[in-house]
């Protein structure tokens, strides 16, 4: 049973680029989560898709989009790169009733 | 205010010790909760679910006081391999809902 996938794990960017990062959830999940984790702190709750809309919005600027598409995967972009967008981005699926599983995660550094 | 907070520690415990950690959530709203552990480097895992009457799963027993918005997660006979950072989460509304983690509390067992 494939868990949650995302690509890629590692990717270089420079300031002012944009990037887009994918999400496979786990089978059986509709419900994708995107998460900012920096280094020494908790994951960061970025937003949540559903039914392909965005359901719920953490604190985090337009410069962050999304989408779901209708096999529930995902993509999380990011326009005009600063360097306080390095972090380690976490997807997590999960049912409608929540209980997540994460992926791996991308390690994002912007130089 | 953090809507999560956690005690960030570190928390240097030997083998055989009993640790507890505690973590306050700001949102009355906040509908369900958990702990999470999350290893170096790694992706956060599903520890346990935290349920009012309190529950227990093995050397893990976590407590929830809805009227103090309060949760603890104690672990008794401290191993080397439980050397990791504990996550509260809280899930806020029903529904739709919102995950927020915390910032996580730092443990290393020690032989």
């Amino acid at each position: 049973d494939a868990g949650v996938t995302q690509s890629p794990t590692h990717l270089i960017k420079t300031r002012g680029q944009q990037v887009t990062l994918r999400c496979s959830p786990k089978s059986g999940h509709d419900t994708v989560s995107w998460y900012q984790q920096a280094l020494g702190q908790g994951p960061q709750f970025i937003f949540q898709y559903y039914e392909e809309e965005e359901r719920q919005r953490g604190n985090f600027p337009d410069r962050f989009s999304g989408h779901q598409f209708p096999n529930y995967s995902s993509e999380l972009n990011v326009n005009a790169l600063l360097l306080g967008d390095s972090a380690l981005y976490l997807c997590a699926s999960s049912p409608r009733t929540g209980g997540y599983t994460f992926g791996s995660g991308t390690r994002l550094t912007v130089v | 205010r953090k809507e999560v907070e956690q005690d960030p520690g570190p928390f240097n415990v030997p083998e055989g010790a009993t640790v507890a950690f505690n973590c306050t959530y700001s949102n009355s709203a906040s509908q369900s909760f958990f702990w999470y552990r999350q290893d170096c480097r790694k992706e956060p895992k599903l520890l346990m679910s935290v349920y009012s009457s309190g529950n227990e799963d093995g050397r893990f027993t976590a407590q929830l006081n809805r009227a103090s918005q309060y949760i603890s997660l104690l672990i008794r006979d401290s191993k080397l391999s439980d050397s990791a950072t504990y996550l509260c989460v809280v899930n806020i509304g029903a529904g739709g809902f919102k995950t927020i983690f915390g910032a996580g509390t730092r443990l290393f067992v020690k032989a």
